[in-house]
């Protein structure tokens, strides 16, 4: 059946550093991929989605690439900041539902 | 961005007793949702609904019934709350189905069962 894994519990990093949340998907259809964070005491909100036509979407330094062959949508930023201090989902929409499944979550905690 | 408030945002209720959940959007999306949120178990989707009058079932409706009385307004009633459905509750909304729908989320309810 349709569902995704994420990078499971904690993920503790150096400000700096580069980041890197993997999500793998196993879908019966052509899936569309989303990232959402939720910070502390917050509602999830989106990060970035994929995109129909290959591009890669970006925003707050974030990006993620798409790839099939793999089944995966790797959240990555080149360096982490406090800031970055949240629960970020995988998620995906199955078939034409507007439904979505979710990844249990990983906590990312950057440290100074 | 889609406005979605939640009311109330702290519940504490008694075994068996009833709650009701309520969840208002502003932007005329036609889709609903309502999640729990829980530890080790991330968002698990509960009812949704695709317009006024329409409900179905999620992934773990068990417990649960859910009200779409206008396209605004989408309720979830626990009849007869249990300590196992102590969670956060996340009600969302969106657009139709495809690659532009994003679920925007509301603020949350915290229920606890005593």
């Amino acid at each position: 059946g349709d569902s995704v894994t994420q990078t499971e519990g904690l993920v503790t990093l150096t400000e700096g550093l580069p980041v890197m949340l993997n999500c793998t998907y196993q879908s019966t259809y052509s899936p569309f991929l989303f990232w959402y964070v939720q910070h502390l005491n917050e509602a999830p909100k989106l990060l970035l989605k994929s995109f129909t036509d290959n591009k890669r979407p970006e925003h707050q330094g974030f990006h993620a690439t798409l790839h099939k062959s793999s089944s995966s949508f790797h959240l990555q930023k080149s360096s982490a900041q406090l800031s970055d201090s949240a629960l970020y989902y995988c998620a995906f929409l199955t078939g034409n539902t507007g439904k979505l499944i979710f990844g249990l979550g990983t906590t990312l905690q950057v440290q100074p | 961005e889609a406005a979605v408030t939640q009311s109330p945002r702290n519940k504490v209720a008694v075994t068996g007793g009833k709650v009701t959940l309520s969840c208002n959007q502003t932007n005329n999306h036609n889709n609903m949702y309502w999640y729990r949120q829980d530890t080790g178990h991330g968002l698990r989707l509960i009812h949704y609904s695709y317009g006024a009058g329409s409900t179905e079932k999620g992934d773990i409706p068990d417990g649960y019934k859910a009200s779409r009385p206008s396209q605004e307004n989408f309720s979830l009633i626990l009849e007869l709350a249990t300590p196992s459905q102590t969670s956060v509750y996340f009600c969302a909304s969106g657009d139709a189905p495809g690659d532009q729908d994003t679920q925007y989320f509301g603020p949350g309810t915290r229920l606890l069962v005593l």
